[in-house]
């Protein structure tokens, strides 16, 4: 696997708390990824970033803010998570965009009670 | 954006058969198209990509072909073993971004 970890592996937590999850990688890549995955959906694509401070949008991005302050890290706020952010969310990581192979992280199960 | 549909949704296959997977996309522009594989509780990882300028690849037991006209494009995976049991994903992009299908459930029945 490509290195690229995500923390927390697991977390509940309760409907209008602020939320973040991190991605690592060690692969100096320029583009890093947010989708979450849920039932009947596949994978949606948050945001993604292509470069340090450079970031946009995806199809889903409502209620979701990101940053990149170097090039290993990339993080998802929920400012005050729903219940209807509970889902599977994956960092992806490629050298180019959407022409080429997308190394996906192993993911981050949030519950939002 | 772009629009990827895929189907079927949910695949029984006996061990040995083959299947067939099969996506569309609306944009023309699109020129490079994976499939990925996810089994269950692990992270999606890619098995096979295509290029616009290929009408066919081929690794081993899988296979992916190409209809840039009809913009579709599937995945073929010949003499089904119990491990291929997965959800595979096919995406297409646009823009910097890939958008994906739904996904395929396919069991292989020993």
């Amino acid at each position: 696997d490509a290195g690229i970890t995500q923390s927390p592996r697991h977390k509940v937590t309760e409907t209008g708390t602020p939320v973040t999850l991190r991605c690592h990688q060690t692969e100096n890549h320029r583009y890093m990824y947010w989708y979450r995955q849920d039932p009947g959906h596949g994978l949606r694509l948050i945001h993604y970033s292509y470069g340090v401070k450079d970031t946009d949008k995806g199809e889903v991005s409502d209620g979701y803010s990101v940053s990149r302050s170097k090039t290993e890290d990339f993080l998802l706020t929920l400012e005050s998570a729903t219940s209807s952010q509970t889902s599977v969310y994956f960092c992806a990581i490629s050298p180019i965009a959407a022409g080429y192979e997308q190394y996906f992280g192993p993911g981050t199960r949030l519950t939002v009670t | 954006g772009e629009n990827v549909e895929q189907h079927p949704s949910t695949l029984s296959v006996q061990e040995g058969d083959s299947a067939v997977i099969k996506c569309t996309y609306s944009d023309s522009a699109s020129n490079y198209f994976p499939w990925y594989k996810q089994e269950l509780g692990k992270r999606p990882q890619l098995i096979i990509d295509i290029r616009s300028n290929v009408g066919e690849k081929k690794d081993q037991r899988i296979a992916v072909t190409l209809n840039k006209t009809a913009k579709h494009f599937s995945l073929h995976i010949t003499e089904t073993q119990p491990e291929d049991s997965a959800v595979y994903f096919c995406a297409a992009p646009s823009g910097n971004q890939f958008y994906f299908g739904t996904g395929t459930s396919l069991t292989v029945i020993p």
